[in-house]
């Protein structure tokens, strides 16, 4: 079983609409969980963090559900420039981060 | 943010040569420095995580007589890729660790003629 599994989509989605990724993790003793945007061809940058009483930026929030290894990110009023592939990221203890494959999300106008 | 930055960003080189890639952490200390590879289409995988002053200890699978890394400084890293083959051209991606932020490179694509 892959330590971090998202649908690699692509999702399409008209501009304005609201689209929601899903992504679970293997390891349970994972202590932190991310959400990274990644551009083609281009380093992932944090969009947000994730915390188990869920958490809120702007058109962005994200959930984390422990006790099913899941987190979620919901963008609400999508914008063309959201176009993008999504890395659901997790780390346990002092490693590096392990990546999910992304989502790619495409906003249609 | 922190900064963090690589060089060069693209290189093309032979088969059989090396390629050395430099990882630098701008405006912060980075006790942690790692390594990451991605090939199209693929997850971000890591390669090795880099400790300032110590060896670096790399994931199963990455040969480490192969994928050299020193780690001389709290602001540099090096990634050198020995005798290089075609299989090797990736997007190879530095990341620098803050307190409990990881701030990444802008990559370097390497392409392995």
């Amino acid at each position: 079983r892959k330590e971090v599994e998202q649908d690699p989509g692509p999702f399409n989605v008209p501009e304005g609409a609201t689209v929601a990724f899903n992504c679970t993790y293997s390891n349970s003793a994972s202590q932190s969980f991310f959400w990274y945007r990644q551009d083609c061809r281009k380093e992932p940058k944090l969009l947000m963090s994730v915390y188990s009483s869920g958490n809120e930026d702007g058109r962005f929030t994200a959930q984390l559900n422990r006790a099913s290894q899941y987190i979620s990110l919901l963008i609400r009023d999508s914008k063309l420039s959201d176009s993008a592939t999504y890395l659901c990221v997790v780390r346990g203890g002092a490693d590096g981060l392990t990546f999910g494959k992304g989502t790619h999300l495409i906003i249609q106008p | 943010g922190a900064v963090v930055s690589q060089h060069p960003s693209r290189v093309i080189c032979k088969s059989g040569t090396s390629v050395k890639i430099e990882c630098r952490s701008l405006d912060f200390q980075a006790t942690t420095m790692f390594w990451y590879r991605q090939f199209p289409k693929q997850s971000l995988m890591l390669m090795a995580t880099s400790n300032e002053g110590s060896k670096a200890t790399y994931e199963q699978g990455v040969e480490k007589d192969k994928f050299l890394i020193n780690h001389a400084s709290l602001t540099l890293s090096t990634l050198t890729v020995t005798s290089a083959h075609p299989e090797d051209s990736s997007f190879y991606i530095c990341s620098a660790r803050e307190v409990y932020e990881q701030y990444f490179g802008p990559g370097t694509r390497l392409t392995v003629t």
